[in-house]
């Protein structure tokens, strides 16, 4: 069993749609949570870091954590075709300092 | 560009040779992190380095892979004698302190092994 499974997709979806991503994970010694934004052929980028169980907001991206569960998810609101990536969820132990990656799921908006 | 940067972003190797990738941390940081990236993979995690120290290669395969973070210049990947198996993108991520700090990632050098 893989230490994190996420949804490799595709996922299509319309320009303006909700989009949810999703990872679960199985080794509860993960307290640190982040989302990546892979464009093709470049390099990740940070969208999204938390360390708590709950929501939290930034511009039309959701994070949402649910460690008893051990189960995490990116909403992406009014999606856009230039949200069109592959997104990778990171988790982090906090003293391994070695960041865990989901296999990534391939997001394309449709105009 | 105050941003991770890596090079060279594409590199050809015949197998049996050496490649040698470079990886210049985001101005103010210290730590060092390589990880491979295989097609249809995720990501994962090599080495994580200080300047003159190797803190975490456990994800390093043990053979003919080795890194470094001089105390002057670039992190420096090294894999001897190639194998098409090598064949990734190679990622650098740096931040400025080891616990509970974000990684920011530099665009990559991407690997082909003929």
């Amino acid at each position: 069993q893989k230490e994190v499974e996420q949804d490799p997709g595709p996922l299509s979806v319309p320009e303006g749609a909700i989009v949810s991503l999703n990872c679960t994970y199985s080794n509860s010694a993960f307290q640190y949570f982040m989302w990546y934004r892979q464009y093709s052929r470049k390099g990740p980028e940070l969208l999204m870091y938390t360390y708590s169980s709950g929501n939290k907001e930034d511009g039309r991206f959701t994070a949402q954590v649910d460690k008893s569960s051990k189960y995490i998810s990116l909403f992406i609101r009014d999606s856009q075709p230039s949200d069109s990536a592959t997104y990778l969820c990171a988790l982090d132990s906090g003293s391994a300092r070695q960041l865990t990656f989901g296999s990534g799921t391939q997001l394309t908006v449709l105009p | 560009n105050a941003g991770v940067m890596q090079n060279p972003r594409h590199l050809v190797r015949r197998r049996g040779q050496e490649a040698r990738l470079r990886c210049s941390p985001m101005k103010g940081h210290s730590h060092v992190y390589w990880y491979r990236q295989l097609p249809e993979e995720g990501l994962k995690f090599m080495v994580y380095l200080q300047k003159e120290n190797i803190i975490d290669e456990s994800g390093m395969p043990k053979e003919r892979f080795s890194a470094e973070f001089p105390k002057e210049g670039p992190s420096i990947l090294r894999i001897q004698q190639v194998v098409r198996g090598d064949s990734a993108a190679y990622f650098c991520a740096s931040s400025d302190r080891g616990i509970q700090e974000t990684q920011y990632f530099g665009p990559g050098t991407r690997l082909l092994v003929l």
